[in-house]
C-alpha cells in the first residue's frame, strides 16, 4: 500500500522565520510533487522532483528529493504571511496520491 | 485556457439521499482523478480514469460510490445512499497523462458536500 507521511501536521510561526516540512514513504516514487492549497480552492502545483538527490529552488522555497526517491523536504526561508496554506506532498507511481498535509500559518 | 470545472460548488443533503457531482476536465487531458478531502487533511484518491477506462479505484467505497467518464471527457461521481461521514470536499483533477515524469495535476475548486 502506498503511503506518504508528512510532518509536522501543523506549524505556526512568525514572519521571517525559516521552516522545513518533510514527506516520507517506504515506497519508491517515480516523482514527487509539492502542492499548496488555500481555503476554498484546489491544490496548485509548486514543483515536481524526479531525480534522486535533486534540489530545486523557487524563490524562497527549496525542495529536495531523497537519493532513494522515497522522501522529500520543503524548506521555506524568511516565511511571509502569504506563505500561509496547506502544503501537500504528492507521489506518483502511475497514479497520484497525497500525504495528509502540513497546515502552515505565518503570523505578521 | 479554461481550467477544470466542477459543479455544484456546494450541496447539502440528508443521510440516505443520493447526490451526483460533475466534472469537466481541461481539454485534451487524458487522465481524470476524483479525490475526497476531509476538512484539514490531504486529498484521498477515490478513482482515476485514463481516457474512459478505470486505472485505480482501490479506495472507492463501491457499495455506495460510483463514477463514470463518458467518451473520455466529462465525469460524474455519485453517492447512493449518503452517510454522515461522506461530508467532505470532492475534488476533480486532470492531467495530460498519468505515469509520466512531470505530470502536473490541475484541480477544480471542488464540491463541498454536507450530509445532515
Amino acid at each position: 500500500t502506498q503511503l506518504l507521511e508528512q510532518s509536522p501536521q501543523f506549524l505556526s510561526i512568525q514572519e521571517g522565520e525559516n521552516l522545513t516540512v518533510y514527506c516520507n514513504s517506504s515506497s519508491v516514487f517515480s516523482s514527487l510533487q509539492w502542492y499548496r492549497q488555500e481555503p476554498g480552492e484546489g491544490p496548485v502545483l509548486l514543483v515536481t522532483v524526479v531525480t534522486g538527490g535533486e534540489v530545486k529552488k523557487l524563490k524562497r522555497l527549496t525542495f529536495q528529493f531523497g537519493d532513494a526517491r522515497k522522501d522529500s523536504s520543503l524548506h521555506i526561508t524568511a516565511a511571509q504571511p502569504g506563505d500561509t496554506g496547506l502544503y501537500l506532498c504528492g507521489g506518483s507511481q502511475g497514479n497520484l496520491i497525497f500525504g495528509k498535509g502540513t497546515k502552515l500559518s505565518v503570523k505578521p | 485556457e479554461a481550467g477544470v470545472a466542477q459543479s455544484p460548488r456546494y450541496k447539502i443533503i440528508e443521510k440516505r439521499q443520493s447526490v451526483a457531482f460533475w466534472c469537466n476536465p481541461i481539454s485534451g487531458h487524458a487522465t481524470l482523478y476524483w479525490y475526497q478531502q476531509i476538512l484539514g487533511q490531504g486529498p484521498k484518491l477515490l478513482i482515476q480514469f485514463q481516457n474512459n477506462g478505470v486505472v485505480d479505484d482501490s479506495q472507492l467505497p463501491k457499495d455506495r460510490f460510483s463514477a463514470e467518464r463518458l467518451k473520455g471527457v466529462d465525469s460524474t461521481l455519485k453517492i447512493q445512499p449518503a452517510k454522515l461521514e461522506d461530508s467532505a470536499v470532492y475534488l476533480c483533477a486532470s492531467s495530460l497523462m498519468a505515469g509520466s515524469m512531470n505530470t502536473e495535476a490541475f484541480f477544480g475548486q471542488g464540491t463541498r458536500l454536507t450530509v445532515v
